[in-house]
């Protein structure tokens, strides 16, 4: 079974701190995953990709991949009230030929209290 | 403007009816994707294709069907073997071989009653 786990929150962070959002998968040879901002009543806007271990960074956005305890994390910096939305983790879990669609986490309500 | 497009933004059916979403894309991408999102869940794999004229089901392929006959559009039936079609439909895609990234169109809200 392909899962992606997310806490769905919601997360409630100040403005200007930090927000760690965090996502576990099931597939060990996952190679390829990706954090998604969705702001309500809209389609998922991609913020961030990552295949290897290790740290990522655009801008006020980190990404972190863990393979071997199979976990990828997302740090906002700054945080802003305009960052507040759901966050989907999404994993493209393949076996070798990168067709398959992603697999989706249920996503984190981030909330950036003013 | 490069892009993909969904229509309509919003569609109302009654139950029974089929009904195709539309899906196009205008950034040479060779595959789509069709997900289908509902209240509080993550995103859920209904068909793709890779290359025109072929297609594959996702988890959730009952109920639907797809067509690729062109590069730039996917469409997506909606039929009434589907037991719960109200949802939001999200088309993707991505470029091709060696880039994994996926970008979604605006979507399409159906809803049947």
């Amino acid at each position: 079974q392909k899962e992606v786990e997310q806490n769905s929150g919601p997360l409630s962070v100040p403005e200007g701190a930090i927000a760690s959002l965090n996502c576990t998968y099931s597939d060990r040879v996952s190679q390829s995953f990706f954090w998604y901002r969705q702001y309500s009543g809209k389609s998922p806007e991609l913020i961030m990709s990552i295949y290897s271990n290790g740290d990522k960074e655009d801008g006020r956005f980190t990404a972190q991949l863990n393979k071997a305890s199979q976990y990828v994390s997302l740090l906002i910096r700054d945080s802003q009230p305009s960052d507040s939305a759901t966050y989907l983790c999404a994993v493209n879990m393949y076996s070798g030929g990168g067709a398959d669609g992603l697999t989706f986490g249920k996503g984190t309500h981030l909330i950036i209290q003013p | 403007d490069g892009g993909i497009t969904q229509s309509p933004k919003y569609l109302f059916r009654k139950e029974g009816q089929n009904v195709t979403l539309s899906c196009e894309q205008n950034l040479n991408h060779d595959a789509m994707y069709w997900y289908r999102q509902d209240p509080g869940q993550g995103l859920r794999l209904i068909y793709y294709s890779q290359i025109v004229n072929d297609f594959q089901k996702g988890d959730i392929a009952e109920g639907y069907s797809v067509s690729r006959e062109k590069k730039e559009s996917f469409p997506l039936t909606v039929t009434s073997a589907q037991k719960n079609p109200t949802a939001f439909y999200l088309c993707a895609s991505r470029p091709g071989a060696g880039s994994y990234e996926q970008y979604f169109g605006p979507g399409t809200r159906l809803t049947v009653t």
